[in-house]
């Protein structure tokens, strides 16, 4: 199983620029996440989606949209690009709410100049 | 969700036995507690979870006293691979929050 996978890895983009983070599971997982870590900082939840169809807004949605058409992807859209959104971007999924582990994606470094 | 504490930073020695201990004071009854590990360039990965008592799997066992108001994470005989930071979180449905972390760096 490859997990939870991230494309693209690096990506630098300028003011005002758009662009779409993809995000893939093959667990099979109802639960999808997307958080971003500043430098030096721990993670903050920006989207979650429940389900296909199903998406809810975490602590840091702004300037962020995602969407959830099927189970196994779960791309996070950054519209208008700011130097704020400069940060590194995981992914992650796990199997329901509650107690269960999430698995992490190996995170995409964006940087916005 | 409440609020969690952890020290910033720990030092130690490869062979040693360390305890990162977190505070919590308000947490909820529904709340969980959950240790994730991140190295550098890469997502966290899951540690341990539990909500009272004590907890033990095959890489650490998880502190929890009665009050649940704090718990310690308990690794045995660190190595140098077990340099990274260490991240206590209360887990509650959907919600769930990382802080700063504790950066263990462990020396030969």
């Amino acid at each position: 199983n490859a997990g939870v996978t991230q494309t693209p890895k690096f990506r630098i983009l300028k003011i005002g620029q758009s662009m779409t983070l993809q995000c893939t599971q093959d667990m099979n997982h109802n639960y999808m996440y997307w958080y971003r870590q500043d430098p030096g900082m721990g993670l903050k939840l920006i989207y979650y989606s429940v389900g296909a169809g199903i998406t809810d807004k975490g602590e840091v949605p702004n300037g962020y949209n995602v969407s959830r058409s099927t189970t196994e992807d779960f791309p996070l859209r950054l519209e208008l690009a700011a130097p704020s959104q400069t940060s590194v971007y995981f992914c992650a999924s796990s199997y329901s709410a509650g107690p269960y582990e999430q698995y992490f994606g190996p995170g995409t470094r964006l940087t916005v100049t | 969700l409440a609020k969690t504490t952890q020290p910033i930073s720990m030092d130690s020695y490869e062979g040693q036995e360390v305890n990162i201990t977190c505070s919590h004071n308000n947490i909820a009854t529904n709340d969980y507690i959950t240790w994730y590990q991140q190295f550098p360039s890469q997502g966290p990965r899951f540690i341990i979870q539990g909500y009272k008592t004590k907890v033990t799997n095959e890489v650490a066992s998880l502190f929890i006293p009665a009050d649940r108001k704090s718990s310690t994470l308990s690794l045995p005989r660190v190595s140098l691979s077990d340099t990274a930071v260490y991240y206590c979180l209360l887990y509650n449905n959907n919600d769930m929050r990382f802080g700063a972390g504790t950066r263990l760096t462990v020396k030969p």
